[in-house]
């Protein structure tokens, strides 16, 4: 299995400034065929579902906001809110589907400082 | 738009078998997607349990396996999950989701079963 590790496993920001959660797998997602990083990203908050944010790494779905990006490839990967707004406590979870099973980071938890 | 809807009893004794439903609306389950299973225990992560298409192709977390069936029901636009022999560490809310390529993009509003006596 593709083992994926989150860092941190909690922060908190202020409003407005910056968050980033990091993300590393065990082995590449990065199917040099297609040059593709096959990761997602998945904002939870309690009582619902989790929401997908970005998949392909760095594809916002449709209606995600912008301040929320990804990047990074191979291994190592970033999810990135630009301008922390209230609405965005959440855990956070990034996924890879290159391979079964299609394996979840621990979670982060971003909190308001 | 695209909605799912788990389905199935909230208490399962130990060592009997879990099922659940989860009905497609707002498409065919005959698309070309992957419908799959994720459940989250009681203060703990995501854990993904196993895919399926509607062909019947599947895939399963090697860590259940030997406990665990999918199936599709065209006829009915709904997929299920079997697990069986469950114990306490089979609490979770259950969640089906859609998936074109191995990501999740739309997600049921999922379930809570508790194994219990």
């Amino acid at each position: 299995d593709i083992v994926m590790t989150q860092s941190p496993d909690s922060l908190a920001v202020s409003l407005g400034e910056r968050a980033a959660i990091n993300c590393r797998s065990s082995q590449t997602v990065l199917y040099t065929s297609n040059n593709k990083n096959y990761l997602a990203w998945y904002q939870k908050k309690p009582g619902q579902p989790p929401k997908l944010l970005l998949y392909w790494s760095s594809t916002r779905d449709s209606g995600v906001p912008d301040r929320f990006s990804g990047s990074g490839s191979g291994t190592d990967f970033t999810l990135t809110i630009s301008s922390l707004q209230a609405e965005d406590v959440a855990v956070y979870y990034c996924q890879q589907y290159f391979t079964v099973p299609r394996t979840f980071g621990q979670g982060t938890k971003v909190e308001v400082k | 738009q695209v909605q799912l809807q788990e389905s199935g009893p909230g208490l399962v004794k130990p060592s009997e078998t879990l099922s659940l439903t989860c009905v497609v609306s707002g498409g065919p389950i005959s698309s070309n997607h992957w419908w799959s299973w994720v459940r989250q225990p009681p203060g703990k992560g995501l854990e993904w349990l196993g895919e399926i298409f509607h062909n019947g192709n599947s895939n399963y977390s090697p860590s259940l396996k030997s406990r665990l069936t999918m199936s599709v029901d065209k006829s009915k636009n709904q997929f299920s999950l079997y697990l069986t022999s469950v114990t306490a560490a089979d609490t979770a809310v259950y969640y089906c989701t859609r998936g074109p390529h191995g990501w999740a993009d739309y997600w049921g509003q999922g379930t809570l079963v508790t194994v219990s006596s």
